[in-house]
């Protein structure tokens, strides 16, 4: 049971240049989310999904396009990389919302934008 | 909004020592509470939580009291390992998806 797998595991990027930045969960949940964490900083939500074909903004999502077409895949596009957006992402899902259940963190993607 | 908010770091301590991470937290509503741990070069996990007032949270010798009049979420452990050496996030929830976390706090415990 891999859990959540987040690809590639390091990218530096130029300026203006675009990437996907991949992640794919095998526990059927249905929640999926994007954060950023910037050195000394907690998480930030950028986007978040409630299932497939569903998406919504979090706290930070300008510079940032998500979709979900599956259950088990939900993809950050960077259309044009800018220096501020270099930070390391997490992906994670949950089963449902509510607030009372947990969400599984990938391993994490380090991204560069120079 | 929500906020959370940790004692800054690093903390280093001894092994065996007794450990208190500090967590206050701002907001509406009645907030689901935990504690996240983040080992070198790892995703967070879930390390425990609470989801009422009066709640402990326990697992692997950590604890964590919801405090509703105070606002808190203090970490405790009382015999902390080199294994143990890691970053310990506070978050809360009360939207059901998103979690907002502290900056967290890092831990070095030296043999």
């Amino acid at each position: 049971n891999a859990g959540v797998t987040q690809t590639p595991k390091f990218r530096i990027l130029k300026i203006g240049q675009s990437m996907t930045l991949q992640c794919t969960q095998d526990m059927n949940h249905n929640y999926m989310y994007w954060y950023r964490q910037d050195p000394g900083m907690g998480l930030k939500l950028i986007y978040y999904s409630v299932g497939a074909g569903i998406t919504d903004k979090g706290e930070v999502p300008n510079g940032y396009n998500v979709s979900r077409s599956t259950t088990e895949d939900f993809p950050l596009r960077l259309e044009l990389a800018a220096p501020s957006q270099t930070s390391v992402y997490f992906c994670a899902s949950s089963s449902v919302g509510g607030t009372t259940y947990e969400q599984y963190f990938g391993p994490g993607t380090r991204l560069t934008v120079t | 909004g929500n906020s959370v908010t940790q004692m800054e770091g690093p903390v280093t301590l001894s092994e065996e020592a007794f450990l208190t991470i500090n967590c206050t937290y701002t907001a509406t509503g009645y907030p689901s509470l935990f504690w996240y741990v983040q080992y070198p070069g790892e995703g967070l996990q879930l390390l425990l939580k609470a989801t009422k007032a009066d709640d402990k949270g326990s697992n692997k010798g950590f604890e964590a009291t919801y405090r509703k009049e105070t606002t808190s979420f203090h970490l405790e452990k009382g015999s902390v390992q080199v294994s143990d050496s890691a970053v310990y996030f506070c978050a809360l929830t009360n939207s059901g998806y998103a979690l907002n976390f502290g900056k967290g706090t890092s831990l070095l415990v030296t043999p």
